[in-house]
């Protein structure tokens, strides 16, 4: 069984740039999270996406998007990047929206913004 | 609003002694509780996690959590800690009875000296 998996490993930006980052979610799973990982602190949820819908969000700004995809991947998008966006990105899938649902983690994208 | 309170943001424990790791939650309902266990530069691992059923809850590695209600609480333990346990751990829970919005902590950096 594959696990939950991400791309690239890390990303460097400068001020302004936009990026895209990629999340496999694990075979069955039909939801998957987004965190965001400062360094030195716990990660803060972003939004949730189950079965291609937005299904909840965390106190993000608008330049924050994604997708979910037919196959239950999914993409996270940020515009006008700013230095304070500079975290580790986290991935997680889940069998389900459910609150008691495990949510499985990928290793995170690094992301750097010069 | 939900929140997650770790007490310890560093705990320094010899090989062999007992591990506490100390966790309250603030909660308006009785949430779900997860432990997850952050290796450097790997991704979160679960360790445990309270879903309404027994108040103790057993985890992979031997290790421990109990679910008080009085006392808001979910305190995780080790009897006899390894090196391998030397990691960043985090006390998540889920604020609301539906949806995965995960709240974690600030985490608990656990030192094991040999």
């Amino acid at each position: 069984e594959t696990g939950v998996t991400q791309s690239p490993t890390h990303l460097i930006k400068t001020r302004g740039q936009q990026v895209t980052l990629r999340c496999s979610s694990q075979s069955g799973h039909n939801t998957v999270s987004w965190y965001q990982q400062a360094l030195g602190q716990g990660p803060q949820f972003i939004f949730q996406y189950y079965r291609e819908e937005e299904n909840g969000r965390g106190n993000f700004p608008p330049r924050f998007s994604g997708l979910q995809f037919p196959n239950y991947s999914s993409e996270l998008n940020v515009n006008a990047l700013e230095l304070d966006d500079s975290a580790l990105y986290l991935c997680a899938s889940s069998p389900g929206a459910q609150e008691s649902h495990t949510q499985y983690f990928g290793p995170g994208t690094r992301l750097t913004v010069l | 609003a939900q929140s997650v309170t770790q007490l310890d943001s560093h705990v320094s424990v010899s090989e062999g002694t007992p591990v506490l790791l100390r966790c309250n939650y603030s909660s308006s309902y009785s949430p779900s509780l997860f432990w997850y266990v952050q290796h450097p530069n790997k991704g979160l691992q679960l360790l445990l996690k309270y879903t309404s059923a027994a108040t103790l809850v057993k985890g992979i590695n031997g290790f421990e959590a109990e679910f008080k209600k009085s006392e808001t609480s979910f305190h995780l333990t080790k009897p006899s800690a390894h090196m391998s346990d030397a990691a960043e751990y985090f006390c998540v829970v889920t604020p609301f009875p539906y949806g995965q919005n995960f709240v974690f902590g600030p985490g608990t950096r656990l030192s094991v000296l040999p």
